[in-house]
């Protein structure tokens, strides 16, 4: 299986600031890549798919960006609803398998 | 847009099989061109994909589960339903029932319930 490694594990910000989040793969997994958030209790949403393309409804304060085995998930401006679990998860094999995931707390 | 809704024990024992059901609403699992799959969330680890079936009942699981695995449909009801055999406390998750499309993106997701395994 391709292994998804993602960093940090977690991270405190504060509300408008810009936060990176990076993903990177075992292999080459082309622009396989999809974002993911999820608060407790909730269901987990798609943000973004292919690496890169916004997913409808998402705000456009999220981006994502890269190819082959680095990726990155960037928030331009943190609104308090945006404090939750991400997950990285590569679609280039199957199974897909998920990046351990990066909490964003507030600081 | 599509919701889904697990369902099933939240306390199973060890060696016996977890059953749990996926309710769909918003979407006709018959017609459907997604994948109904089952994933899974190991407390404090992370999130574990468990297979998917279509409608045709055609179905893909994980190699590391596959021995154990059975994953059904019921188009009548629009539900789809995992079986999980000789459980172990390795089981305790949380599991959830999703909907991925072709490319393997999994576009909605229920909100999990969580299957304790335990005596």
């Amino acid at each position: 299986d391709i292994q998804m490694t993602q960093s940090p594990s977690s991270l405190s910000a504060s509300v408008g600031d810009r936060v990176t989040i990076t993903c990177r793969a075992s292999q080459s997994i082309s622009n396989s890549l999809n974002w993911y958030q999820h608060k407790p209790g909730k269901a987990p949403k798609l943000l973004i798919y292919a690496a890169s393309s916004l997913r409808s409804g998402v705000p456009s304060r999220f981006t994502g960006s890269g190819s082959g085995t680095d990726f990155t998930l960037t928030i331009s401006s943190l609104q308090p609803e945006d404090f939750a679990t991400y997950y990285c998860q590569q679609s280039y094999n199957t199974p897909g398998t998920f990046g351990q995931g990066t909490k964003l707390e507030i600081k | 847009q599509v919701q889904l809704q697990e369902s099933g024990p939240g306390l199973v024992k060890p060696s016996q099989t977890l059953s749990l059901t996926c309710t769909v609403s918003g979407d006709s699992i018959s017609s459907s061109d997604y994948y109904w799959s089952w994933i899974r969330h190991h407390p404090g680890k992370g999130l574990e994909w468990i297979g998917y079936i279509f409608n045709s009942g055609s179905t893909y699981y994980n190699p590391s589960l596959k021995s154990r695995v059975t994953m059904s449909i019921d188009t009548s009801k629009n539900q789809f339903s995992l079986k999980l055999t000789s459980l172990t406390a390795a089981d305790t998750a949380m599991y959830y029932c999703a909907t991925e499309r072709p490319a393997g993106i999994i576009n909605y997701w229920g909100q999990g319930t969580l299957v304790t395994v335990s005596s």
